[in-house]
């Protein structure tokens, strides 16, 4: 078990840009999320999958905002057109079991910054 | 909707003092309530969490909550502060599956612990 990863840690972009970031789940757990943190707040929920089925999306995430989970495993998140208020700290968390009583394991996140 | 509310921002002690941090949640349906904490520059880890039964939850690192339903409750304590406990702590909520939710954490902005020798 090595814990969830999430690649990069950092990413500097210009306004305009479209960013991906990348998250390993720990393997064999089914399910999925997307969180994104900015300062002196808790972090907000985005999106979730279950194994690679994308069951819910919360409002924050505009159209500019895609995700994909092939064949269950690692987790794909795209922002299209960045804007200097996409700049947060995007966390990626999984866990194992039907939901609710999981406990999710976060990874460290991917810091973004849209100059 | 539902909501969680941390009424410290921030939270200095001396060591060795005992230490409570605060958290009121808001839900029109039961919820499963966790604490997470997140050290400098590393994800965030689970503390304790309360699905049902005893309204004293242990958790690791010597902390404990206690779920009050009453007062929409779930404040974390611990005796004695280390240095090393320095780091944000976060209360969440999860409504589970019969809460129309697929388990996503709402949570609390947040407080800062600064433990201080």
């Amino acid at each position: 078990d090595t814990g969830v990863s999430q690649d990069p840690r950092h990413k500097i972009t210009k306004r305009g840009q479209n960013v991906t970031f990348r998250c390993d789940p720990i393997s064999e757990h089914n399910r999925l999320y997307w969180y994104r943190q900015t300062l002196g707040q808790g972090p907000e929920f985005l999106t979730y999958f279950q194994n690679e089925a994308q069951l819910e999306k919360s409002r924050l995430l505009s159209d500019r905002f895609s995700a994909e989970r092939p064949k269950g495993s690692f987790s794909t998140l795209e922002i299209q057109r960045t804007e200097q208020g996409d700049s947060a700290m995007y966390l990626c968390a999984s866990s194992f079991g039907r939901g609710g009583t999981d406990t999710q394991y976060f990874g460290p996140g991917t810091r973004l910054t849209v100059l | 909707a539902q909501s969680v509310t941390q009424l410290d921002s921030q939270v200095p002690v001396f060591e060795e003092a005992p230490v409570e941090l605060r958290c009121n949640y808001s839900s029109s349906v039961s919820v499963y309530l966790f604490w997470y904490v997140q050290y400098p520059n590393q994800g965030l880890q689970l503390l304790l969490k309360y699905l049902s039964g005893s309204t004293l939850v242990k958790g690791i690192n010597g902390f404990e909550a206690e779920f009050n339903k009453s007062q929409t409750s779930f404040h974390l304590r611990k005796p004695s502060v280390h240095i090393s406990d320095t780091a944000e702590y976060f209360c969440a909520v999860s409504l589970g599956r019969y809460g129309g939710s697929q388990g996503n954490l709402i949570f609390g902005k947040g407080t800062k612990l600064s433990v201080k020798p």
